[in-house]
């Protein structure tokens, strides 16, 4: 069946980079997405990926895709206290113009920063 | 336990008209959130509660209201649809905030067409 998984933790000093992991079953995922939720708030989208991309930067995120293995990253370069939060990775299997498509989240890993 | 639920799955509207979406979810969570998810863009959030009786607007508020009257479900009302507001809206819970396993429940979502 299709799932998405991620460790549920992270732990990173202030100023390193943090990398938050996941991988999914669905090959025929189209598109990924890295979310974002702070305390209280829902959640934000920081970034997508299309399947046919093997990286995708914006600022201090880079998005790493390996297709192959069906793996995801996320890097946060010089980590801040403001990026506490719990970081969802999610897939598509399509644009969301037929009946079956759908996306689906993974449980979220808390990134925790040290000072 | 069911999780988080969502009626109906799919509704066809013509413009003008107004229908309510039901989340209802039996994990006795504080938070809801109503999110609309649109071809390519991810989640955006547009109302949550942070408990019974509270609501809060999120990121696209306007052509939706929402209540919640009891803890365990959270309605979305579109009190006139628009062409505009075609797209798949999810429901999510979540406990709480704060503990390493507190995490977004999805529901299935409900697939909606204004024509």
């Amino acid at each position: 069946g299709e799932d998405v998984e991620q460790s549920l933790f992270l732990s990173v000093r202030e100023g390193d980079s943090s990398v938050i992991n996941c991988t999914y079953t669905d090959s025929s995922s189209t598109y990924l997405y890295w979310y974002k939720q702070e305390p209280g708030a829902g959640l934000q989208l920081l970034t997508y990926i299309f399947s046919n991309m093997d990286m995708k930067q914006d600022q201090r995120l880079t998005v790493l895709l390996n297709k192959k293995d069906k793996h995801l990253s996320l890097r946060i370069a010089d980590t801040q206290t403001g990026d506490s939060a719990i970081y969802f990775c999610a897939e598509s299997m399509g644009k969301g113009m037929n009946r079956d498509d759908k996306i689906i989240f993974g449980k979220g890993t808390r990134l925790h920063i040290l000072p | 336990n069911a999780g988080v639920t969502q009626t109906p799955k799919f509704r066809v509207l013509k413009t003008g008209q107004s229908m309510t979406l039901l989340c209802a979810q039996d994990m006795n969570h504080e938070y809801m959130y109503w999110y609309r998810q649109d071809p390519g863009m991810g989640l955006r959030l547009i109302h949550y509660s942070v408990g019974e009786g509270t609501t809060a607007k999120g990121e696209v508020p306007d052509g939706y209201n929402v209540s919640r009257l009891k803890k365990q479900n959270f309605l979305l009302g579109l009190e006139s649809a628009a062409p505009s507001q075609t797209s798949v809206y999810f429901c999510a819970s979540q406990s709480s905030w704060g503990r390493i396993t507190d995490t977004q429940y999805f529901g299935p979502g409900t697939r909606l067409t204004v024509l």
